[in-house]
């Protein structure tokens, strides 16, 4: 079946330390979007990206969407200990599939 | 405040007794869903409804029953729980136009636990 496969599961940073994840899917996207779900929360949506290669900033937090819309990057720049959570991606394939996520922890 | 909710946040059930988690959400949504977390699986979709008196199938639908009688509420039913179904609920909603086009909104969460 359609499958968004989100890799690591999980990355233990030291605060100041560059931060990345990777989604891919095994089929075209329509669009993506990326949850951030803090320990003990629920996830809240960060951005959503629709054209192929596009790129977006939100701060330290860059997200790219790949060229041929079947994989998605979200990177974090000098973490902070306010970045700890699980990070979702969630692919839209005619329906909305998440990854597994990725639990970013961050020591100070 | 524009807002998911759901209730109760925690249940300690047992084996076959039934259960209702409810959601409501007061945004005007057409689109809400039902997910379930649980440790490396990430969020798998229980059933959703696209609309009032229209629901369908997630990926993991079994065992669970919905219904959508009005708009703002969506109320996820286990007729028979079993332990396989102890996890993390969340309910969503977003605006229409299909799956996935749009942000979706969850509530806080039902921690549920089934002995």
């Amino acid at each position: 079946g359609q499958q968004v496969m989100q890799i690591p599961q999980y990355q233990h940073v030291q605060e100041g330390e560059d931060f990345t994840t990777y989604c891919n899917s095994s089929t075209t996207l329509s669009n993506i979007q990326w949850y951030k779900q803090r320990p003990g929360g629920h996830p809240v949506f960060l951005i959503q990206l629709v054209k192929s290669g596009e790129v977006k900033k939100q701060k330290r937090l860059t997200f790219q969407f790949g060229e041929a819309k079947k994989n998605s990057s979200l990177h974090i720049t000098a973490t902070q200990t306010t970045d700890v959570g699980t990070y979702f991606c969630a692919g839209n394939t005619g329906k909305l599939i998440f990854g597994q996520g990725t639990t970013l922890q961050v020591k100070p | 405040e524009a807002q998911v909710t759901q209730n109760p946040r925690y249940l300690i059930t047992v084996t076959g007794k039934k259960l209702t988690v409810t959601c409501s959400q007061n945004m005007n949504h057409e689109y809400m869903s039902w997910y379930r977390q649980d440790p490396g699986l990430g969020l798998r979709q229980i059933y959703y409804s696209m609309n009032v008196e229209a629901t369908d199938k997630g990926d993991v639908p079994e065992g669970y029953k919905v219904s959508r009688k009005e708009k703002r509420n969506f109320p996820l039913i286990l007729e028979s729980p079993s332990p396989n179904q102890t996890s993390l609920y969340f309910c969503a909603s977003s605006l229409s136009g299909g799956q996935g086009q749009y942000e979706q909104y969850f509530g806080p969460g039902t921690r549920l636990t089934v002995t």
